[in-house]
């Protein structure tokens, strides 16, 4: 079955360090979105893509990046990781032919600790 | 931007009886309120939606509805079983920009007890 796939699934890192968030799928979906996950707060919508070199910033983009190096994967770094970036994150991807109320797809989540 | 409030942010029923989550959302522009369930240690899923020109939806034992005016929406969950028991986000669209950019309320987790 087509997928959105996240790697890694865990990863429990020091402060300071660089992280990269990996999200691949197989969908033919052009559009991706990276979602942060904290309890109480539901889900936040960090960047998101709409095509290869499209980048846009979301609600909560501060001490994030993100690369679009296809159009299939979508990778999430975080360039000095704080303990306040622990959290649930999400990769999703919706269909252009879905128009701008198409389902979103979302991967397994990967759960990161910064300590 | 957009703001969605969701009430309760628990919910506990006995199975058979209904659940019912209230959202309330901040721009008049939305046009568009998924709901997504999430149930423990998964991803969340799409479970029924609404288009703002359309005031009720209903797939079997689930309703959503809608009320412009007010800038409310409700999800409705009938005849309550075990394996109704998740995460429940509900969202609103992000009119500007293009894409399906959804901002989601803050989560209800049902519990459905036997």
């Amino acid at each position: 079955d087509a997928d959105v796939t996240q790697t890694p699934r865990n990863r429990i890192t020091k402060t300071g360090k660089r992280i990269m968030l990996e999200c691949s799928q197989t969908k033919g979906h052009d559009r991706m979105y990276w979602y942060r996950q904290d309890p109480g707060l539901g889900l936040r919508l960090i960047y998101y893509s709409f095509d290869v070199k499209d980048i846009n910033k979301g609600e909560i983009s501060d001490g994030y990046s993100v690369s679009r190096q296809a159009q299939a994967k979508f990778s999430l770094s975080l360039e000095s990781a704080i303990p306040n970036q622990t959290a649930l994150y999400f990769c999703a991807t919706s269909s252009l032919a879905g128009g701008p109320t198409g389902e979103l797809f979302f991967g397994e989540g990967s759960r990161l600790t910064v300590l | 931007g957009e703001n969605v409030e969701q009430h309760p942010s628990t919910l506990s029923v006995q199975e058979g009886d209904s659940a019912v989550i209230k959202c309330t959302y901040s721009d008049s522009a939305s046009n568009y309120f998924p709901w997504y369930k999430q149930e423990l240690g998964k991803r969340p899923q799409l479970i029924i939606d609404i288009r703002s020109n359309v005031g009720e939806k209903k797939d079997q034992r689930i309703a959503v509805t809608l009320n412009k005016t007010a800038k409310h929406f409700s999800l409705h969950i009938t005849e309550t079983q075990p394996e109704d028991s998740a995460v429940y986000f509900c969202a609103a669209r992000i009119p500007a920009g293009g894409g399906n950019k959804l901002t989601f309320g803050t989560g209800t987790q049902l519990k459905v007890e036997l």
